[in-house]
């Protein structure tokens, strides 16, 4: 089984400044690590995804993220925000094993708010 | 090519009666999930299907849940006897069953049951 835990529920950052959007997970077996992306009244969008290789991703709109497997953790990241980042971001894992789907395990959602 | 698409995307009910959710995933795509997300909370697993193979029911929350998926395409999620908990946004998505394939989402249908 799998969690994952979002520390953050809502992060207010101004305009042009970085952010981080935190995600820690739990599992007993290997797992690949994705963020989405939620704008509003839409569904979410693949904005990065872990397999393997190097731990730091990168993704559509500037974003990047670090797998650390010591701390179990893959944090989101990006150097300069625009207004137009205001969503929800989901973290979430799957089952690496070759018998399981692609079925993800989601985090709570962190709330970004774009202050101008 | 179209993505995910969900009908309807909103739907009012009385407590008590019975909807429908359909999806209509990517064609091609084999898998297919229908997740709740809740106000405030994250999203909540309620059922996969791949392929031909029997359905993961394993997150459907109570027997009053059902969903099928006829010819390997189109999925309906059944809901009876709604009750004023069962508010909240369904979201359907598929998917190759292509290990790590990405999950396409449609826009959810957001359910209110008065």
């Amino acid at each position: 089984a799998q969690s994952v835990t979002q520390l953050d529920s809502q992060v207010p950052v101004f305009e042009e400044a970085p952010v981080e959007l935190r995600c820690n997970y739990s599992s007993s077996v290997s797992v690949y690590l994705f963020w989405y992306v939620q704008y509003p009244n839409q569904g979410l969008q693949l904005l990065l995804k872990y397999l393997s290789g190097s731990t730091l991703v990168k993704g559509i709109n500037g974003f990047e993220a670090e797998f650390n497997k010591s701390q179990t953790s893959f944090h989101l990241r990006k150097p300069s925000v625009h207004i137009s980042d205001t969503a929800e971001y989901f973290c979430a894992v799957s089952d690496r094993s070759t018998n399981a789907g692609n079925m993800l395990t989601f985090g709570g959602g962190t709330r970004l708010m774009v202050k101008p | 090519g179209a993505g995910v698409s969900q009908s309807p995307s909103n739907k009012v009910t009385e407590k008590g009666k019975d909807v429908e959710l359909r999806c209509d995933p990517i064609s091609g795509h084999t898998a297919l999930y229908w997740y709740r997300q809740s106000l405030g909370q994250g999203l909540e697993f309620l059922i996969y299907f791949q392929g031909n193979s029997a359905p993961d029911k394993s997150g459907l929350p109570s027997d009053r849940f059902s969903a099928e998926r006829t010819g390997g395409s189109v999925s309906t999620l059944t809901i009876q006897r709604t009750q004023q908990e069962d508010s909240a946004v369904y979201l359907c998505a598929s998917s190759f069953s292509v290990k790590n394939s990405p999950l396409h989402f449609g826009n959810g249908t957001r359910l209110t049951v008065t």
